[in-house]
């Protein structure tokens, strides 16, 4: 059964930093796409950032590059985003998501349950 | 970026009746060389994650109620829930993966009338 648990949420000032974690179990992590997406309270959904199998290709929504960055290992089936310089329109509910990745597909069809990031 | 748009933003249906919501893309979604449309619709109740219903447009996810169904092609696509249950009360989004970033639409929230 697949499990995905967010970790890492909390309440930060603006400018500081917060890393998010994401832990996988239930299939073989090195085999999917993993990307984080992001729903500010009371709003819609919002993509954040891709991370490809292997790790060699990364891609950001333009509001946080060069701030977030994505990352994952794959020997530990673990997915980070390290958020740096955190903004007040950065407040949203952090889900991890999967990507079948085959056929180029990123949709996703597995997500963890979110984790809370404050930024106030 | 690809902009897309759902149309209504909120629709009441009564119970057993037929649901239809709308999503346009700015572009095409359709990837020829796979003759695939890559658009997903997901749902999403309060307080849980986001769901995987449809994606290639068409293809229901395994374990979906076939009473939902997704179709169109190119720009315009349509997600339709037949015999609406009160289960089915929740934000619908679709969302583009032809490209990043992977944009989203603004939801629909349908309700029961």
């Amino acid at each position: 059964q697949v499990h995905l648990v967010e970790s890492g949420g909390g309440v930060v000032q603006p400018g500081k930093s917060l890393r998010l974690s994401c832990a996988a179990s239930g299939f073989t992590f090195s085999n999917y796409a993993f990307h984080w997406v992001r729903q500010a309270p009371g709003k819609g959904l919002e993509w954040v950032a891709l991370i490809s199998s292997d790790g060699s290709n990364k891609y950001y929504i333009d509001s946080v590059k060069g701030r977030f960055t994505i990352s994952r290992d794959n020997s530990k089936s673990t997915l980070s985003l390290q958020m740096n310089s955190l903004r007040t329109g950065d407040t949203a509910v952090y889900f991890c998501a999967r990507a079948p990745q085959r056929m180029g597909a990123q949709y996703f069809d597995s997500w963890g349950q979110g984790t809370l990031v404050t930024v106030s | 970026d690809i902009v897309m748009t759902q149309s209504p933003d909120s629709l009441a249906v009564s119970l057993g009746d037929r649901a239809t919501i709308n999503c346009k893309s700015s572009q095409s979604l359709l990837y020829t060389s796979y003759n695939k449309n890559y658009l997903a619709w997901y749902q999403q109740k309060p307080g849980q994650p986001p769901k995987l219903l449809i994606y290639w447009a068409s293809t229901r996810e395994s374990g979906v109620p076939d009473r939902f169904s997704g179709s169109g092609s190119g720009t315009n696509f349509t997600l339709t829930i037949t015999s609406l249950q009160a289960e089915d009360v929740a934000f619908y989004y679709c969302q583009q993966y032809y490209t990043n970033p992977y944009i989203f639409g603004q939801g629909t929230k349908l309700e029961i009338k």
